[in-house]
């Protein structure tokens, strides 16, 4: 089965503080996700990546980098954390298809910005 | 903007009854997901439709793409409280790239004993 792992269920930060998520996938998949979870707000897509070294924003990039260095690491990177990105981080991989293709999602993690 | 409507955002019932969980757009979509999430963990895909009118069963879940490919029903007969958890559903428009699956903001059930 797909796993695709999350280096952190939970992390409190600073305001200000640069804080990196880290996402590794064990299927060789080449499309990997990161989106953040607001409650009533969804899964809203920071950027997705689906070649190494590659990269497209999503519809929320604003405060946030990445960076993919191997095909299967998706770093994502709060250059200088805010409260206001305090929320539930999710990565995802898919392979890439000719149509969307099953995302497989780690288990999260739970950013708190103090 | 393209989006898509879940209703309802809140179910509470009693373990045995029914339920349908609504997912609409004003647009089309080439293929549709249904995730669940449990709480703590990422969500997990229940299935995909992609031709208009298909219905797809999995155990006591019915799913339903709609003819015009625009909406989506789930159907839950005889809820159980291991169906509990976040609805999510997911949309890929046609013509879009790997990135542009559009979500619902989900409908969290909750089956009571």
């Amino acid at each position: 089965d797909v796993k695709v792992t999350q280096s952190s269920r939970y992390l409190v930060k600073r305001t200000g503080e640069k804080v990196f998520l880290e996402c590794v996938q064990d299927m060789d998949h080449e499309n990997m996700f990161w989106y953040r979870q607001d409650p009533g707000l969804g899964l809203r897509l920071i950027y997705f990546s689906y070649d190494v070294k590659m990269k497209e924003k999503g519809d929320i990039p604003e405060g946030y980098s990445v960076s993919r260095e191997k095909k299967e690491r998706f770093s994502l990177i709060l250059e200088s954390a805010s409260t206001n990105q305090t929320s539930m981080y999710l990565c995802a991989s898919s392979r890439l298809g000719t149509r969307f293709e099953k995302l497989f999602f780690g288990s999260g993690t739970q950013l708190s910005v103090l | 903007t393209q989006l898509l409507e879940q209703s309802p955002q809140f179910l509470s019932i009693q373990e045995g009854e029914n339920l349908t969980v609504y997912c609409n757009s004003s647009s089309v979509f080439s293929s549709l997901q249904w995730y669940r999430q449990e709480p703590g963990e990422g969500p997990v895909l229940l299935v995909t439709v992609v031709t208009g009118g298909e219905v797809k069963k999995l155990k006591r879940l019915t799913f339903q793409f709609g003819d015009a490919r625009k909406d989506s029903s789930l159907h839950i007969t005889a809820a159980q409280p291991g169906d509990t958890g976040l609805y999510l559903c997911a949309g890929a428009p046609r013509g879009g790239s790997q990135g542009n699956l559009i979500f619902g903001k989900g409908t969290k059930l909750s089956v009571k004993p």
